[in-house]
């Protein structure tokens, strides 16, 4: 069965406390992986898609990597605005819908 | 924004009554797809319409659960006998072309069933 897990469920930091943030998978086969932050009463955000092992991306204080067996999401010196929920999914195959883990909950302060 | 447009925001019904959520991708799409996350879980697929053919419903948690896609674009999710696990918020994304993988969401329906 394709399963998405992330780690830890929550994650408090202090402002500028550098962390990362963990997400395994085991899947038939990986089309591509998905990040996405997701504020309190609204819908996910897009933040990263990584298609292959070795793979990075970079936005602002993010970065996104990817290996064949897990991904993390590196938030550099956060601050109180990074506070959110991310959740990472995974697409098995083109067009079809994405499998997402339970998130992590991030809490920044100052 | 996403590009994607949901009403109601929230919806309060009784349990047995039937409701329906609409979705509307008001920037255009190749696929559209609903998900819903409950408290304490994940977004989970419930069906996505593609092009021509034939909707995927293999995420539908029962026959009280349907949708529709009418005129290729606004799409309608009706759950009938709403019961009260079915409280969640109920969320649609659409694929903008076939040269992206990636999915917009719309904001969502909170839908709470007393």
């Amino acid at each position: 069965e394709d399963q998405v897990t992330q780690s830890p469920e929550a994650l408090r930091l202090q402002e500028g406390e550098s962390s990362s943030l963990n997400c395994s998978y085991t899947v038939s086969g990986l089309r591509g992986l998905f990040w996405y932050r997701q504020d309190p009463g609204k819908g996910p955000e897009f933040l990263f898609t990584l298609y292959s092992a070795g793979e990075e991306k970079e936005k602002e204080r993010l970065k996104a990597t990817l290996t064949k067996k897990e991904s993390f999401l590196h938030i550099t010196a956060p601050k109180p605005e990074d506070s959110a929920t991310y959740l990472c999914a995974v697409q098995v195959q083109a067009g079809t819908a994405l499998i997402f883990g339970k998130g992590t909950t991030l809490s920044v302060s100052s | 924004g996403a590009g994607v447009s949901q009403s109601p925001s929230n919806k309060v019904t009784e349990k047995g009554k039937d409701v329906e959520l609409r979705c509307d991708p008001i920037s255009g799409h190749t696929a559209l797809y609903w998900y819903r996350q409950s408290l304490g879980q994940g977004l989970e697929f419930l069906i996505y319409f593609q092009g021509n053919s034939a909707p995927d419903k293999s995420g539908l948690p029962s026959d009280r659960f349907s949708a529709e896609r009418t005129g290729g674009s606004v799409s309608t999710l009706t759950i009938q006998r709403t019961q009260q696990e079915d409280s969640a918020v109920y969320l649609c994304a659409r694929k903008p072309s076939a040269g992206t993988d990636t999915q917009y969401f719309g904001p969502g329906t909170r839908l709470t069933v007393l």
